[in-house]
């Protein structure tokens, strides 16, 4: 079946370490999106990709980073820079056009210890 | 910048009552608006979308919304809620300038007691 997985669905890591959350793609979709959920905020964007090897930062990119060397593969790092790293993260993808309409994983729960 | 607001953090309806999520944004061009709904332990999926035409816009489970472009508005409807409508609704906008980039509103928890 066409989608978006997103792994783990749980991560627990200590204070002061880089973790990789993994989103890959077979829709053959050129867009991918990160967002982070917190409750009462809603979604978040942290950086977005329009094609491969090119993202642009969201309006919460600090403290994250992202790579697009394929097109189905758009993996977070929330690194230790970032200062409330405990939230629930989502990956999406969109279509060709861009008509914004998203696809979504079922996300990564990330609790920092 | 583009910015979504929803008026209600957590909506409480019996069965059977009528439902209107609001929400509005803030982009002064042409814009693309979506609902979105995840319900518990799933993930967020498309309810329903406005890009063009008609302002009123009927999605899945008998949901409707009214874009109304004087009010920067976008307003979320269903006549008659059940148990299952039960869940986190979403406002969406992107700006048909930036098509890639798409902002959401904070959410509306919406709880319908039997």
């Amino acid at each position: 079946d066409g989608g978006i997985t997103q792994s783990p669905k749980y991560l627990f890591r200590k204070e002061g370490q880089n973790v990789t959350l993994s989103c890959e793609q077979n829709l053959n979709h050129d867009a991918m999106y990160w967002y982070r959920q917190d409750p009462g905020q809603g979604l978040r964007l942290i950086y977005y990709s329009q094609i491969v090897n090119d993202f642009q930062k969201g309006d919460i990119a600090e403290g994250y980073s992202v790579s697009r060397e394929k097109k189905e593969s758009f993996p977070l790092t929330v690194t230790s820079a970032q200062k409330n790293p405990t939230a629930f993260y989502l990956c999406a993808s969109s279509g060709q056009g861009g008509t914004g309409e998203l696809f979504f994983g079922e996300g990564s729960r990330l609790t920092v210890l | 910048a583009q910015s979504v607001s929803q008026h209600n953090h957590h909506v409480i309806l019996s069965e059977a009552a009528s439902l209107e999520l609001g929400c509005n944004y803030s982009y002064g061009g042409t814009v693309n608006l979506f609902w979105y709904v995840q319900y518990p332990g799933q993930h967020l999926q498309l309810l329903l979308k406005y890009f063009s035409g008609d302002p009123l816009v009927k999605g899945i489970k008998g949901f409707e919304a009214e874009f109304i472009k004087s009010k920067f508005s976008f307003n979320l409807r269903k006549p008659s809620v059940q148990w299952s409508d039960t869940a986190e609704y979403f406002c969406a906008v992107n700006a048909q300038t930036s098509y890639d980039k798409v902002i959401f509103g904070p959410g509306t928890s919406l709880s319908v007691i039997p």
